[in-house]
C-alpha cells in the first residue's frame, strides 16, 4: 500500500497570507489528524478528521482550520499568517474504525512552511 | 507539569548496548501509548503500540506500561548505530489525539 503523502513538500510565504497543505491517507484509511512540529513546542495536535466531520480539535486559534473530502483526502489552512506559523506540518492517517484510542497513525513527509 | 514527560537526552549509548527510554504521563485516564522514531529531517515512524500494563516485546525493541506510576518506557536491545534518532512517547487522551512528549535523542556509538 502507499503511504500517506502530502504536498507540497515546501513552502515559503510571507506575514498575512494565506495557506492550504494538502494530505493523502493511506487506501482504506478515513481517520486524518494534522499535527504542528517545532523546536519549541514539539508535536502538537492541530485537528482530526474523520468521515468528512472534525472529530478533535486541539488548542490553536481559529486562523487553522480543515476540512475532509468524501475521498478521505484532507487539507488544511492557515490565514494570515504569522512568523510563528513556520513549522513542519504532519498528516497522519489510520483507519478510525477500531475502538476509539487504539488505532495506529501512520505520519506523512510533512510540509515545510517558512513564513518571512 | 507537561501532560507527556521525557529526559531530552542525548543518550549516549556504545553499540551492543541496551538503551532505555522513559516517559511519564499526567493523566490517568490516558487509553493507548506508542513509541515513534524521528529521524532528523524525516516524519515519525510507529515503533510500538502498548494497551495493557506489562512487556509487550517486537525483536529488538520492548516496550514496558505501568499505568499505577503513569510511566512507559521503551527498551533496545543490542543497539546500533542506525539506531539513533529522536524517541517521541505518545500518549492518547481522548479520541485519536495523540499528545507527545519532546522526545529523546538517542545516540549510539560504534
Amino acid at each position: 500500500k502507499a503511504g500517506v503523502t502530502q504536498t507540497p513538500r515546501y513552502l515559503i510565504k510571507t506575514r498575512g497570507q494565506q495557506v492550504t497543505l494538502s494530505c493523502s491517507p493511506i487506501s482504506g484509511h478515513r481517520s486524518v489528524s494534522w499535527y504542528q512540529q517545532t523546536p519549541g513546542q514539539g508535536l502538537q495536535f492541530l485537528f482530526e478528521y474523520f468521515s468528512e466531520t472534525q472529530r478533535n480539535k486541539g488548542n490553536f486559534p481559529g486562523r487553522f482550520s480543515g476540512r475532509q473530502f468524501s475521498n478521505s483526502r484532507s487539507e488544511m489552512n492557515v490565514s494570515t499568517l504569522e512568523l510563528g506559523d513556520s513549522a513542519l506540518y504532519l498528516c497522519a492517517s489510520s483507519p478510525g474504525t477500531g475502538a476509539v484510542g487504539t488505532d495506529t497513525q501512520y505520519f506523512g513527509p510533512g510540509t515545510r512552511l517558512t513564513v518571512l | 507539569q507537561k501532560e507527556v514527560e521525557q529526559n531530552s537526552g542525548p543518550l549516549s549509548v556504545p553499540e551492543g548496548a541496551i538503551a532505555s527510554l522513559n516517559c511519564t504521563y499526567s493523566d490517568r485516564g490516558s487509553q493507548s501509548f506508542f513509541w515513534y522514531r524521528q529521524y532528523s529531517g524525516k516524519s515519525p515512524e510507529l515503533i510500538m503500540s502498548i494497551y495493557s500494563n506489562g512487556d509487550k516485546e517486537d525483536g529488538r525493541f520492548t516496550a514496558q506500561l505501568n499505568k499505577a506510576s503513569q510511566y512507559v518506557s521503551l527498551l533496545i536491545r543490542d543497539s546500533q548505530p542506525s539506531d539513533s534518532a529522536t524517541y517521541l512517547c505518545a500518549v492518547v487522551r481522548a479520541g485519536n489525539m495523540l499528545t507527545f512528549g519532546g522526545g529523546t535523542r538517542l545516540m549510539v556509538k560504534p
